[in-house]
């Protein structure tokens, strides 16, 4: 299975921009990079997912390096509500290939923002 | 619309015992994937249905299985509890296949093994 690579834990301060870093250099072209958090005691939340290109959404940006060994979540203004674990996760196929692919989350970063 | 639910929030079990958790996705969502998450091990993937087939499997013991009926609700049981599975267990449904867009979690089902 593809890996990634988050820093462990950030720290921010309110209404300031978050860049979360992910490295995923075993990253296949076919994969594509989703990004998850999860606020304390509930499941996690889709935040945003991308292919090839730089995506955005109502809650945050998503920036793909050119190799795609690397991603960034930019969360352009960071609110105390912000504060959680956030997931950079692949989308691979699982063992019997074909169709079906499966998210492999890892240990995430713990966002902290202080007021 | 209603979010994804589950059923029962809270279990306790004793070791040897079965459990069956239950999973209500968002209308019109086919499929259903189940998570284990601990401290230690983080959000683990169970298994996926779609459709009512298992379409993707984890790495945990035949000890852990699941079904889906015709109307996507989902079950995960599990037997012969062991003090290592107290965990939270967390459903996600989505439209499609999971990894393919967006999925929605339940708020889970915290399993404590005594």
């Amino acid at each position: 299975d593809a890996k990634t690579t988050q820093p462990n834990s950030m720290e921010s301060n309110e209404e300031e921009p978050v860049h979360l870093p992910c490295n995923h250099s075993t990253i296949s072209g076919t994969d594509y990079i989703h990004w998850y958090r999860q606020l304390p005691s509930q499941g996690p939340e889709y935040v945003i997912h991308g292919l090839t290109s730089n995506v955005n959404n109502r809650m945050a940006s998503l920036a793909i390096a050119e190799d795609r060994k690397s991603s960034t979540l930019i969360l352009h203004r960071a609110t105390l509500r912000d504060a959680a674990v956030y997931y950079c996760i692949l989308r691979d196929r699982g063992r019997s290939g074909g169709s079906n692919y499966k998210l492999t989350f890892g240990k995430g970063t713990l966002l902290t923002v202080n007021p | 619309k209603a979010g994804v639910t589950q059923t029962p929030r809270y279990l306790i079990k004793t070791r040897g015992q079965q459990v069956t958790l239950s999973c209500s996705p968002i209308s019109g969502h086919r499929s259903v994937s189940w998570y284990q998450q601990t401290p230690g091990q983080g959000l683990q993937f169970l298994f996926e249905y779609f459709s009512e087939t298992q379409r993707n499997k984890g790495n945990f013991p035949g000890r852990f299985s699941g079904r889906q009926f015709s109307n996507s609700r989902s079950e995960m049981n599990v037997s012969t509890l062991e003090l290592g599975d107290s965990a939270l267990y967390l459903c996600a449904s989505s439209l499609g296949l999971a990894g393919v867009g967006e999925q929605y979690f339940g708020p889970g089902t915290r399993l404590t093994v005594t």
